[in-house]
């Protein structure tokens, strides 16, 4: 089974600046998907940018880019020039690619809480 | 755009009652899966679907049934409700299975159990 661990309960950042995030995973497959995803006070579940294992280019969106490194297992995210709007819970998630593997769904990380600071 | 919708938003359960929480989406997915997330989580995969017909235990899936009759729809049934139940829920699908497509997923269910 894979494990998703984000070692940063909460995180605080001054707005304008930038704040990277970590995550680490734990698996044995060799293809997979990374996410990471945002949840506001509201609870929504927004999908901020994904990764997939087999591109070794790491993914950007606007400004929130990941640093993938697959040796390593390691998925973070950073996001620039930070907005109060970006404050928020994130979570990185994992989804195997295997249809001959367990099941078929997210496996997350129990979250950093990013606080804005303005 | 209606995407995913789930049906009650809030709902109080007394010990022992059952319940369905439901879930449709429109854009056609083949994968449909349900998660709860409890205070300090991520959140947990409960049952999945992989089409019509398929259906499968998540990572925590004692006490919940599933069924998957349409392509549009996947209720989650509370068999006999207990206060550990008491989770938000939420319902998600994507286009197919197995893949980096997009899981879109509901507003979420609150639960409670008392």
């Amino acid at each position: 089974a894979q494990t998703v661990t984000q070692s940063q309960p909460e995180m605080s950042v001054q707005e304008a600046e930038t704040v990277t995030l970590s995550c680490t995973y734990d698996t044995s497959e060799s293809d997979y998907y990374l996410f990471w995803y945002k949840q506001p006070p509201s609870r929504q579940m927004i999908l901020v940018i994904r990764q997939e294992a087999y591109k070794q280019q790491n993914a950007t969106e606007n400004r929130f880019s990941v640093n993938f490194q697959k040796a390593a297992k390691s998925f973070s995210l950073k996001i620039s020039d930070s907005q109060l709007g970006d404050a928020a819970m994130y979570f990185c998630a994992y989804r195997s690619a295997d249809s001959g593997g367990g099941a078929d769904g997210l496996t997350f990380g129990k979250g950093t809480h990013l606080i804005i600071q303005p | 755009n209606a995407g995913v919708t789930q049906t009650p938003k809030f709902q109080v359960l007394k010990t022992g009652q059952s319940m369905t929480l439901q879930c449709a989406q429109d854009m056609n997915h083949e994968y449909m899966s349900w998660y709860r997330q409890d205070p300090g989580m991520g959140l947990r995969l409960i049952h999945y679907s992989v089409g019509a017909g398929i259906t499968d235990q998540g990572e925590v899936p004692n006490g919940y049934n599933v069924s998957r009759s349409t392509t549009e729809d996947f209720p989650l049934r509370l068999l006999s409700a207990a206060p550990s139940q008491t989770s938000v829920y939420f319902c998600a699908s994507s286009y197919r299975a197995y893949s980096g497509n997009t899981i879109y997923f509901g507003e979420g269910s609150w639960l409670t159990v008392v």
